[in-house]
């Protein structure tokens, strides 16, 4: 039972371009949520978040946004740089869980 | 300075042993992790763990088992180890309260042969 869904295995973007990733969830009691970066052979780390109480929050070239009616969030990167090439993985929380809860990840490649 | 930190990176063994990982984190958090990143690149929860409640993700064979000495550290045991627990597993902390970001060591990959 996958309650958060990364659909897309993968996407490449072109340098200097928009990278938007998406995800999706089904748990209602989420409240929270979080994009997380990989390099091979490390652990993930920690980009951007949002409360549930915000529809958007940004941080330098990272954006999330929330769209709660659809249990929808995205992360948008502009400009892309190759350095940003990774697996993002999503994640949610609910108020009554201690852990978070993991999409699939999406392997971003940023094309030079 | 490393945050969490676990040991080994790599870890190469035979089908019936049993091994240890362990895992240090020097944030001041009150609760550890242990995830499981299986070949579908899933990172799946097998525990969490501060000092007053160990949760177990059900699913996890009782072959696995958290030791914690003390907050700072928690320790992964596996028994009888099978082919099928061949992974990467992922350490993490966080505070229970406030911000919810987990802090992730660079993992360990297990192969069993």
């Amino acid at each position: 039972d996958q309650q958060v869904k990364q659909n897309s295995p993968s996407l490449s973007v072109q340098e200097g371009r928009i990278s938007i990733l998406n995800c999706d969830y089904t748990n209602s009691m989420f409240d929270y949520f979080l994009w997380y970066k990989k390099y091979p052979a490390e652990g993930p780390t920690f980009l951007i978040s949002i409360s549930s109480i915000k529809d958007k929050n940004e941080d330098g070239r990272f954006t999330v946004f929330l769209n709660k009616s659809a249990k929808h969030l995205s992360l948008h990167i502009v400009p892309s740089q190759p350095g940003d090439s990774a697996v993002y993985f999503c994640a949610a929380r609910s108020r009554s869980a201690r852990q978070l809860t993991f999409g699939s990840g999406t392997q971003l490649t940023v094309l030079p | 300075d490393t945050a969490v930190s676990q040991t080994p990176k790599y870890l190469v063994t035979q089908m019936g042993n049993d091994k240890s990982i362990k895992c240090e984190q020097n944030l001041g958090h009150d609760t550890m992790y242990w995830y499981k990143q299986d070949s579908k690149k899933f990172l799946k929860i097998m525990f969490s763990y501060n000092n007053k409640e160990l949760i177990i993700n059900e699913t996890v064979p009782n072959r696995f088992s958290p030791k914690s000495p003390d907050k700072a550290h928690l320790n992964l045991h596996i028994n009888s180890l099978e082919l099928g627990d061949s992974a990467v597993y992922f350490c993490a902390s966080s505070q229970i309260q406030g911000k919810a970001e987990a802090f992730f060591g660079q993992g360990t990959r297990l192969t069993v042969v």
